[in-house]
């Protein structure tokens, strides 16, 4: 079976550009949820959905949004990209959600904004 | 607020020792308690899940225990090989609001 796969795995920006990320969950499972990693903030939620609905979502700005296709495949986007925004954006996916099943994470998207 | 903190933040051990890695948390009403292994560059991969009941859980040579009265976790690394060199993570699932709180991790080095 295969894993979630995350593209691209890195990605430069500019301040002020914005950015698309995708990712394909591991077949079968219809919960993609999304993350932010620093080396100062750890891992952050930022959203989950499930069968295109958006479940739950963290305490991030509004330039960070995403949605879910009907194959389960999830894109997130980030808009008027900051310095900050620089991370590692992991996708993982599940059977049924974050808290009640297990989390397949994708090896992530490296983001680096200049 | 639900908090999940973890020690040490780093430590250095060498191959095929023993290491006792901490999580100490305030989620509540709690879910499940679990932890991942994160080698660098790459997604988190989880080792165990544990729930209320569940005291113990090994997964080869990772061993996790679980108090929930004192809200404590334990990650157990016996006989560590270099591969064992990672960022490990403690995550705490919230049993209402479909929460996870994670940790800071405890980076790992296994030298030779």
């Amino acid at each position: 079976k295969a894993g979630v796969t995350q593209t691209p795995r890195y990605l430069i920006k500019t301040r002020g550009q914005q950015v698309t990320l995708s990712c394909s969950p591991i077949s079968g499972h219809r919960s993609v949820s999304w993350y932010q990693q620093t080396p100062g903030q750890g891992l952050q939620f930022l959203f989950e959905y499930f069968s295109e609905t958006q479940r739950n979502k963290g305490n991030f700005p509004g330039r960070f949004s995403g949605r879910q296709f009907s194959n389960s495949r999830s894109e997130m986007n980030v808009s008027t990209l900051e310095l900050g925004d620089s991370a590692l954006y992991l996708c993982a996916s599940s059977l049924s959600g974050p808290v009640g099943s297990p989390l397949h994470f994708g090896n992530g998207t490296r983001l680096t904004v200049t | 607020k639900n908090q999940v903190e973890q020690s040490p933040q780093s430590l250095i051990i060498l191959e095929g020792k023993n290491c006792t890695l901490q999580c100490n948390y305030t989620v509540s009403p709690f879910s499940n308690l679990r932890w991942y292994k994160q080698d660098t560059g790459r997604g988190p991969v989880s080792l165990t899940i544990m729930t209320f009941s569940e005291n113990t859980k090994s997964n080869g040579r990772y061993t996790a225990t679980l108090d929930a009265d004192t809200k404590q976790s334990s990650l157990h690394i016996t006989a560590s090989q270099l591969s064992d060199s990672a960022s490990y993570i403690c995550v705490v699932s919230e049993a209402a609001g479909n929460k996870l709180t994670f940790g800071g991790g405890t980076r790992v080095l296994v030298k030779p």
